[in-house]
C-alpha cells in the first residue's frame, strides 16, 4: 500500500446531478478526513471518521453533502443536486490515532466541475 | 477558531539559493502542531515538515527547516539550496492537540514558490 488513493481523479457533471467520490486510506490508518479546496485557497475541513464512526460532520457545507465509511476502510463522499459552487478539489486524508504519530497523509484529490 | 495567515501569495528564488516562507497563526491553545505541506502542480499534497509546539528546538528535514516563535505565533519555513523540484504551492497548517476534537488541519491560503533556473 503506497498511499491514499481517490477515485475518480476528475468528474464533470451537470448542475442538479448527484456525484459520489471514493477514498481508500492507507491500510493501517483508522482516521479518515475529507477536505474541500477551491481555487487559490487552502483546504477546508468537511468531516472525519474514526474507524466507521463519523465523529464530526457539522462542517459539511450543506445537507446535500454526506459521507460514509461503512466498514471502517474506504469512504465515500456524496453531493446531491450539485450546484456550480460545488466545483472544487475534494481531498481525502488519513492518519493513525496515535498521538505524536498522527500526521495526515493526503490523496491526489478528485476535481469536480459542475457545468 | 484557529486561523492561519500566509501573507506572501507568491515568492521566487534562484536555484541553489535560500528562501523563507512566512506563516503566522492565532490560537488560545498552548499545545498544538504546526505543519508545512507542499502541493506541486496537479499533484498531491505532501508533508514537508512538522513541529510540536512544546518543543523549543526547531524542526529540520534535510534542506528544509523552520523558525518557530511560539510567543510571536510565527512559523516560517526556510528552504536551503533550492531545487527546481521545490516549485510548488506551500501551505502552512495548524492542528490542535486536543484529542476530544476533530483534529482537523486549519490551512493558510498558501504561497506559490517559483524556482528560477
Amino acid at each position: 500500500d503506497t498511499g491514499v488513493s481517490q477515485n475518480p481523479r476528475h468528474k464533470i457533471t451537470k448542475r442538479g446531478q448527484n456525484v459520489t467520490f471514493r477514498c481508500d486510506p492507507i491500510s493501517e490508518h483508522n482516521r479518515l478526513y475529507w477536505y474541500r479546496q477551491t481555487l487559490g485557497q487552502g483546504p477546508e475541513f468537511l468531516t472525519y471518521f474514526q474507524n466507521e464512526a463519523q465523529l464530526e460532520k457539522s462542517r459539511l457545507l450543506s445537507d446535500r453533502f454526506s459521507a460514509e465509511r461503512p466498514k471502517g476502510s474506504f469512504s465515500t463522499l456524496e453531493i446531491q443536486r450539485t450546484e456550480q459552487g460545488d466545483s472544487a478539489m475534494y481531498l481525502c486524508a488519513s492518519s493513525t490515532d496515535r498521538v505524536w504519530t498522527d500526521t495526515q497523509y493526503f490523496g491526489p484529490g478528485t476535481r469536480l466541475t459542475v457545468l | 477558531a484557529q486561523t492561519v495567515t500566509q501573507s506572501q501569495p507568491e515568492m521566487s528564488v534562484q536555484e541553489a539559493e535560500t528562501v523563507t516562507l512566512s506563516c503566522t497563526y492565532d490560537t488560545s491553545e498552548s499545545d498544538y502542531y504546526l505543519f508545512w505541506y507542499k502541493q506541486p502542480p496537479s499533484r498531491q499534497m505532501i508533508l514537508v515538515i512538522r513541529q510540536e509546539a512544546y518543543k523549543q528546538q526547531n524542526a529540520t528535514e534535510n534542506r528544509f527547516s523552520v523558525n518557530f516563535q511560539k510567543a510571536a505565533k510565527s512559523f516560517s519555513l526556510k528552504i536551503s539550496d533550492s531545487q527546481l523540484g521545490d516549485a510548488a504551492m506551500y501551505f502552512c497548517a495548524y492542528r490542535s492537540l486536543d484529542q476530544t476534537g476533530a483534529n482537523n488541519l486549519f490551512f493558510g491560503t498558501g504561497t506559490r514558490l517559483t524556482v528560477i533556473p
